[in-house]
């Protein structure tokens, strides 16, 4: 079975300052991608960064990057410069062979002027 | 492109009726998801079609829930009769065919708000 786990139930940061979010997962497959998506206020879910499991890079998206260890099982993101605009529920998300995703339980990040 | 298109986007009902959401995919897309998302269990999976053909509807509840994907374009998800707790926010999710370079990426809609009285 695959998990994803998102231990910081909260988070916040000022504006203009770097946040990290952490997310561990657990999965059997050698060949899986995770996500970050965003959930603002309106609830629209909104894809902030990819990562394939095969690539050694770490994926970057403007403002947003993240810190992938695979060996670890860890998939943190980096929100740097943070805006106002950045207060959301981000959920970590992997999805394995096949179709099914499976979601973190979410950090809601809030962001201080 | 418009994205993925929900309707209605909130539907307030009592209890023992029917409810359909209805949901179109982004065009092109051939994966269609549908999710149930609540504060005290999250996102939930509760079935997803590939090329308008059911794949996996384990995570859908009971049988007071159904869904169907007559064709490419449109997706239903039907809750008869319907309670209280089924009570959450419902999103539609698509991904586009194999072969494209975001085919393991979901793109939501916004998202339908069902209110069981």
């Amino acid at each position: 079975a695959q998990t994803v786990t998102q231990s910081q139930p909260e988070m916040s940061v000022q504006e203009a300052e770097t946040v990290t979010l952490s997310c561990t997962y657990d999965t059997s497959e050698s060949d899986y991608y995770l996500f970050w998506y965003k959930q603002p206020p309106s609830r629209q879910m909104i894809l902030v960064i990819r990562q394939e499991a095969y690539k050694q890079q770490n994926a970057t998206e403007n403002r947003f990057s993240v810190n992938f260890q695979k060996a670890a099982k860890s998939f943190s993101l980096k929100i740097s410069d943070s805006q106002l605009g950045d207060a959301a529920m981000y959920f970590c998300a992997l999805r394995g062979y096949g179709q099914n995703f499976v979601f973190g339980p979410g950090t809601r990040l809030s962001v201080l002027p | 492109d418009a994205g993925v298109i929900q309707s209605p986007r909130h539907e307030v009902t009592e209890m023992g009726q029917e409810v359909t959401l209805r949901c179109k995919p982004i065009s092109g897309h051939n994966s269609l998801f549908w999710y149930r998302q609540t504060m005290m269990r999250g996102l939930e999976l509760l079935i997803y079609f590939n090329n308008n053909v059911p794949i996996d509807d384990s995570g859908m509840p009971e049988d007071r829930f159904s869904a169907k994907m007559p064709n490419a374009s449109f997706s239903t998800l039907k809750i008869q009769p319907s309670e209280p707790r089924d009570s959450a926010v419902y999103f539609c999710a698509s991904s586009p065919r194999s072969g494209t370079s975001d085919t393991d990426t979901q793109y939501f809609g916004p998202g339908t708000r069902l209110t069981v009285l």
